[in-house]
């Protein structure tokens, strides 16, 4: 029940596309959703995040899409450009009365935007 | 400029050996996390520590130890009991108090190789 699934495990996308991966859970105590981004030989960096109090949360061409009843959530990348080819990973956590629990990671997605 | 600094970058261990990662933070983070990584595993969690002098087992902490002496510091020990220790290492930090929301902030990662 603590687990994020993550898919697709790769993704190849065309210059100026929509990139979309996808996440599930079971645990609806999770509260907390982000999204990092993770280039090679680097560590992950924060991309967006997300509370389940709303639907969808916009940062400039990344789009987080959440669906509370059916415990799913997405990342979109608008118009992906070759300089967002990385490995992107899905996370979630639980809040235990005002203090946020580990995250819990997906196993990642290798994205390649092809030129 | 605050971050996380691992060293080294590279690292290479003979069998038998113990060998042990430097973790170093000035963010005034009072969560640390030590996370491995194996192609197409995601991140798998080590240790964490919430507290200095404090520390909790993750999900494949055998054959590892860790020490939280000082609030910026929150070395690892590769031990030789731990068989297949070849991967990418990296070090995470987190405010750790009531509704954060601001996730972790990664190293750049210690990549150990056995020779």
């Amino acid at each position: 029940q603590q687990q994020v699934k993550q898919s697709p495990q790769s993704l190849i996308v065309q210059k100026g596309g929509i990139s979309i991966i996808n996440c599930a859970y079971e645990n609806t105590a999770f509260d907390y959703f982000p999204w990092y981004q993770q280039f090679p030989g680097k560590g992950p960096a924060l991309l967006i995040a997300i509370r389940p109090d709303v639907s969808e949360k916009k940062e400039g061409r990344f789009t987080i899409s959440f669906n509370k009843s059916a415990k799913q959530f997405s990342l979109h990348i608008m118009d992906s450009q070759p300089g967002d080819s990385a490995t992107y990973f899905c996370a979630a956590s639980v809040n235990y009365g005002g203090s946020q629990g580990n995250l819990i990671f997906g196993k990642g997605t290798k994205l390649s935007v092809k030129p | 400029d605050g971050g996380i600094t691992q060293s080294p970058k590279y690292l290479f261990r003979k069998e038998g050996q113990n060998v042990t990662l430097s973790c170093e933070q000035n963010l005034n983070h009072d969560a640390m996390y030590w996370y491995r990584q194996d192609p197409g595993q995601g991140l798998r969690l080590i240790y964490y520590s919430q507290i200095v002098n404090d520390f909790q087992k993750g999900d494949i902490a055998e054959g590892y130890s860790v020490s939280r002496e000082k609030k910026e510091s929150f070395p690892l020990t590769v031990t030789s009991a731990q068989k297949n220790p070849t991967a990418f290492y990296l070090c995470a930090s987190s405010i750790s108090t009531a509704g954060s929301v601001y996730g972790y902030t990664f190293g750049s990662g210690t990549r150990l190789t056995v020779v």
